[in-house]
């Protein structure tokens, strides 16, 4: 397997527009994480899903943020309208279950918004 | 308060040197996770504890769950550990971080 794959790597954009994020995990694996890490404030989870449904976006910082698992296979992140503070580095990682196995993280995207 | 602390935050060890990085947590936990994120960004799962101790080379992780600890140790540093150590706990549905430990191991 090809491990987490995220895509794109980076990402620049005027704020206002809309950012979508993108993230295929392994197979087989029935959990994705998404997290956002800044320097101010490290890794911080945004949000995971657990056989395609959310189960805690607490971390979701705001209503323009929003995320989506259509299927097993594929997952979204979008931010909308993106501003100067959402850039931060977006990662995204799945594992077999949510609690108890090891989670493989993908490369990230880095988001810069201007 | 954070749920989760770690220590030292940053840590400069000499190659060759036996290196511990600690974390404490507040919460009752599933389980705890060691990362580990190299300099180039990316983020590898070194550990994933729920009892006892786990040894992967020369990385051995240690949980406590009585006193809430657990203990990440290098044998025989080498530059290519640096990196950041994270600590993670999953509790019941969330999932509290560290803020990581910077480990540069000089030459």
């Amino acid at each position: 397997d090809a491990g987490v794959i995220q895509s794109p790597r980076h990402e620049v954009t005027e704020m206002g527009q809309e950012v979508t994020l993108r993230c295929k995990p392994i197979s087989g694996h029935n959990s994705l994480f998404w997290y956002r890490q800044t320097m101010m404030r490290g890794l911080e989870l945004l949000i995971y899903f657990n056989n395609n449904v959310p189960i805690d976006d607490s971390g979701m910082p705001e209503d323009r943020f929003s995320a989506k698992m259509p299927n097993a296979s594929f997952s979204t992140l979008k931010i909308q309208p993106s501003e100067p503070r959402d850039s931060a580095v977006y990662f995204c990682a799945s594992s077999l279950t949510a609690m108890n196995t090891e989670a493989f993280f993908g490369q990230g995207t880095r988001l810069t918004v201007v | 308060k954070n749920e989760v602390e770690q220590s030292p935050q940053n840590l400069t060890a000499q190659e060759g040197e036996f290196i511990t990085i600690n974390c404490s947590y507040s919460v009752g936990i599933s389980a705890l996770h060691w990362l580990q994120q190299h300099p180039g960004g990316g983020i590898v799962s070194l550990f994933m504890l729920s009892s006892g101790k786990k040894k992967h080379g020369r990385l051995i992780a240690t949980i406590n769950i009585q006193e809430k600890h657990s203990s990440l140790h290098i044998t025989a540093s080498h530059p290519r550990d640096s990196a950041v150590y994270i600590c993670a706990v999953g509790s019941r549905n969330q999932f509290y971080f560290g803020t990581g430990t910077s480990l540069t191991v000089i030459p």
